[in-house]
């Protein structure tokens, strides 16, 4: 089986700092890797994917994230966030093997301050 | 446009009455799927359909039945035995097994 740990619960930056939102991962097989963000009392909505091929993946809104195999992470990064940044995001691991199910871990709340 | 509707957006009900939340999604998806998410905990899975007429247990599926008689819809009925339903609930479907799941808006159910 899966699981996902994300390190940080709460993130605090300032507004047109950098971020790094941080996810580890655990699986016995190789897998697909996920984040998501959620604005408040909204659904989930896809920021980018790992499926194969470059480890660095670029997603929506200026994010990135790069997989790496050997420990086991797929960190999220901006460059420079804006206050429309402020919303939660989940990392999500599924392995290759045909389950079709998604592992989510425990969130991240990123707060941009002006 | 495609997507998934859930409905309502909101929802309450006393304690000992079942409700079935609404899913329905037009993006031709054969899976699909019901969390739950609590505040401070990440989403949970309660039940996951690959196709239709068929349909799976997740972690936390006791208290939950759902079904799936048509590919766009899989509700979810929360029943008097499920001990702590006050929570956000989304609905997400996928193209195949291990894809993204797309999300609907979520449901937030208050039962007093």
């Amino acid at each position: 089986a899966q699981s996902v740990t994300q390190l940080d619960s709460q993130v605090p930056v300032f507004e047109e700092a950098p971020v790094e939102l941080r996810c580890n991962y655990s699986s016995s097989v190789s897998v697909y890797l996920f984040w998501y963000v959620q604005y408040p009392n909204q659904g989930l909505q896809l920021l980018l994917k790992y499926l194969s091929g470059s480890t660095l993946v670029k997603g929506i809104n200026g994010f990135e994230a790069e997989f790496n195999k050997s420990q086991t992470s797929f960190h999220l990064r901006k460059p420079s966030v804006h206050i429309s940044d402020t919303a939660e995001y989940f990392c999500a691991v599924s392995d290759q093997t045909g389950a079709n199910n998604l592992f989510f871990g425990t969130g991240t709340r990123l707060t941009v301050i002006p | 446009d495609g997507g998934i509707t859930q409905s309502p957006k909101y929802l309450f009900r006393k304690e000992g009455q079942n409700v079935t939340l609404s899913c329905e999604q037009n993006l031709n998806h054969d899976a699909m799927y019901w969390y739950r998410q609590d505040p401070g905990q990440g989403l949970r899975l309660i039940y996951y359909s690959q196709i239709v007429n068929d349909f799976q247990k997740g972690d936390i599926a006791e208290g939950y039945s759902v079904s799936r008689e048509k590919k766009e819809s899989f509700p979810l009925t929360v029943t008097s035995a499920q001990k702590n339903p006050t929570a956000f609930y989304l609905c997400a479907s996928s193209i195949a097994d291990g894809y993204e799941q797309y999300f609907g808006p979520g449901t937030r159910l208050t039962v007093t």
